[in-house]
């Protein structure tokens, strides 16, 4: 198994320019999450699907948007970026109450 | 809404120490909890997991216990290695599996 994956790595964005951030797993699980985590702060809920074609927000949902047409993946979409959503995204999932599993993280930077 | 601490927010410690690291949460409606690790500039690394019908888990040098009538958890580090050196986080598991986080605490064991 590869768990949970992410994609790309890095990525340098200018402001107002669009992107998504790829995550998969294959362990087949319903729960899926995305956190961002920035400098002095815990890591904080942007959305999140309990199985596909089900999505809601976290705590953070603005600037950013999720579908969930496969159990497998779940990407995340910044709709025009701004410097401050600079951060480091981790994707996230687990069956229902149980174990969670983290991918690696993108680093995000937006000029 | 649900808010997670976590004391002491750094400790250092000469290797070979026992040490305790502690959680609290603000709302005692806690699912399950999860101990991680995060090394600096990595993604999280799950350490261990208690289920809503357990009071601890133990894995090595590691044991972590749960209070839910309190909204407290801790994690026991016995005979500390510099590798033990990390951020530890122990985020609450809420509905639909969200994961709230505190800041963590930053450990760092010296020779």
């Amino acid at each position: 198994n590869a768990g949970v994956t992410q994609t790309p790595k890095f990525q340098v964005l200018k402001t107002g320019q669009s992107m998504t951030l790829q995550c998969a797993q294959d362990m087949n699980h319903e729960y899926m999450s995305w956190y961002r985590q920035d400098p002095g702060m815990g890591l904080r809920l942007i959305h999140y699907s309990v199985g596909a074609g089900i999505t809601d927000q976290g705590e953070v949902p603005n600037g950013y948007n999720v579908s969930r047409s496969t159990t497998e993946d779940f990407p995340l979409r910044l709709l025009s970026a701004a410097p401050s959503q600079t951060s480091v995204y981790f994707c996230a999932s687990s069956d229902r109450y149980d174990e969670q599993f983290f991918g690696p993280g993108t680093r995000l930077t937006v000029l | 809404k649900q808010e997670v601490t976590q004391i002491p927010a750094a400790l250092s410690v000469p290797e070979g120490e026992n040490l305790v690291l502690n959680c609290s949460f603000t709302d005692s409606a806690i699912y399950n909890l999860q101990w991680f690790r995060q090394d600096p500039g990595k993604g999280l690394t799950s350490l261990l997991l208690i289920q809503s019908s357990q009071r601890e888990q133990t894995s090595g040098r590691l044991n972590a216990s749960l209070d839910k009538s309190s909204g407290r958890s801790t994690l026991y580090i016995a005979a500390s290695q510099p590798g033990d050196s990390a951020t530890y986080l122990c985020p609450n598991t809420g509905t639909a599996s969200k994961l709230t986080f505190g800041t963590g605490t930053r450990l760092q064991v010296t020779l």
